[in-house]
């Protein structure tokens, strides 16, 4: 069955950088995009990025641009979330999510994982 | 890159149905038939429900439905069960990006 397994996410002061990776199994993940959706303590969800299924294409919230960077390395079924200059906005579960859509519009999520907390804070 | 306008609390008794609307623009929801409905109970990921304004994937009941209208989509829940008892967020496509609704809370009463 389908399974994505979150990593990486901590206690980090404002600033710094973070990785999140995204283990991924039970489907061939070189076929579909991948997605990273956030949710605040308490709040509701925002999306963060998706990147295509050969990683031709990658696209940002405006909140994140130019700070996070979404990459995947098919060989090792891995997605990642290269998080820079983090704010105490950015706190969140951050959920790696499986992009199912056919037509390119990426607005279809099918799958999602347990979620790994990120935490920005002094 | 402004969140869609859901209200933020619906009930309704079993048996009866619920309607959540979700409000965007022309540059959203209006803009295009990529519109999807996510069911999230606390403490978890959240699930699809709807896609492409009107979809359902394998496996959720018909007793879920989406539309749209304009710029306003809505998710309507029939024959409410106990378990229908949730968050719910539309999203839309909305240009080279994807934005949620505020989420509404169904109260099953």
């Amino acid at each position: 069955q389908v399974q994505l397994v979150e990593s990486g996410g901590g206690v980090v002061q404002p600033g710094r950088s973070l990785r999140l990776s995204c283990e991924a199994s039970g489907f061939s993940f070189s076929n579909y995009g991948m997605q990273w959706v956030r949710q605040a303590p308490g709040k509701g969800l925002e999306w963060v990025a998706e990147v295509w299924h050969d990683g031709g294409k990658k696209y940002y919230a405006d909140s994140v641009k130019g700070r996070f960077t979404i990459s995947r390395d098919n060989l090792q079924n891995t997605v990642y979330l290269q998080m820079n200059s983090l704010t105490v906005e950015d706190t969140a579960v951050y959920y790696c999510a499986r992009d199912d859509d056919t037509t390119g519009y990426f607005s279809r999520v099918g799958y999602w994982g347990q979620g790994t907390l990120v935490t920005v804070s002094s | 890159q402004s969140a869609l306008t859901q209200p933020p609390s619906a009930s309704g008794s079993p048996g009866q149905s619920v309607t959540i609307s979700c409000t965007g623009t022309s540059s959203d929801v209006g803009g295009y038939n990529f519109v999807s409905w996510y069911q999230q109970n606390p403490g978890k990921a959240p699930k699809l429900m709807i896609y492409e304004v009107s979809k359902r994937p394998a496996g959720v009941p018909d007793r879920f439905s989406g539309s749209k209208s304009g710029n306003t989509a809505s998710l309507t829940v029939s024959g409410l069960q106990a378990d229908d008892e949730a968050d719910y967020y539309c999203s839309s496509y909305a240009g080279s990006n994807i934005v949620f609704g505020t989420g509404t809370k169904v109260t099953v009463l």
